[in-house]
């Protein structure tokens, strides 16, 4: 497949318990996105990778959310210690960095639910 | 001030009227502009993007670019109930890099 895609799309735990959830960006796209968006909400920022540089960390919302990118590709998306208010869809982009202009392009989702 | 703002609707259109949808930012620097479609319970769909100031056309959609008045706007003509999601304007700001930022979107509802 040509898109971004994302696992899992689905994800029910328990509160307390850490979930990864993983991103395979566009080949040769330097630029990847984490955005969560609750229901009937916006999209709220998480992280932004851009090729080499540090990441922007701005949006994660506490330090129990982290997220790392592999070798410039597969991004992942760690919440530890879950918590109910953490139920959300997780969605990634990416997009050809520099080139902005083209826009991003989304996968999926994992929908997160927290019991 | 929110860096992109959007009316949050819902606006109702009847079928076969033009739909215009309105988005203001304030990074002054910003050069790219885009607009996505968002189906309920999907990820958002990118369907325009323009850099220069006017007029880009593709199909029935028409996207609007003033930036000396920091506005961008989306026109759908001959709005279909299919155009009936919400509708996220983006843009890039120079302060964090080219980094796209979302207003939270307006809904549209094309009553047939």
């Amino acid at each position: 497949g040509a898109g971004v895609s994302q696992s899992p799309s689905n994800k029910v735990t328990e509160k307390g318990k850490d979930v990864e959830l993983r991103c395979d960006p566009i080949s040769g796209h330097t630029a990847l996105y984490w955005y969560r968006q609750s229901l009937g909400q916006g999209l709220e920022f998480l992280i932004y990778f851009q090729g080499n540089s540090a990441p922007d960390k701005s949006g994660l919302p506490s330090d129990r959310f982290s997220a790392e990118r592999t070798g410039g590709s597969v991004s992942t998306l760690t919440i530890q210690r879950t918590q109910q208010e953490d139920s959300a869809v997780y969605l990634c982009a990416s997009s050809l960095g520099g080139q902005v202009a083209v826009g991003q392009f989304f996968g999926p989702g994992t929908r997160l639910t927290v019991l | 001030q929110k860096e992109v703002e959007q009316n949050s609707g819902p606006l109702s259109v009847p079928e076969g009227a033009i739909a215009s949808l309105n988005c203001t930012y304030s990074d002054r620097g910003s050069q790219s502009f885009f607009w996505y479609r968002q189906y309920s319970g999907k990820s958002p769909e990118l369907i325009m993007f323009i850099y220069s100031n006017g007029d880009k056309e593709d199909g029935r959609f028409t996207a609007q670019l003033n930036k000396a008045s920091q506005y961008v706007s989306l026109l759908i003509r001959d709005s279909q109930p299919s155009d009936s999601a919400t509708y996220l304007c983006a843009v890039t700001t120079m302060e964090y890099g080219n980094k796209l930022v979302f207003g939270a979107g307006t809904i549209l509802r094309v009553k047939s």
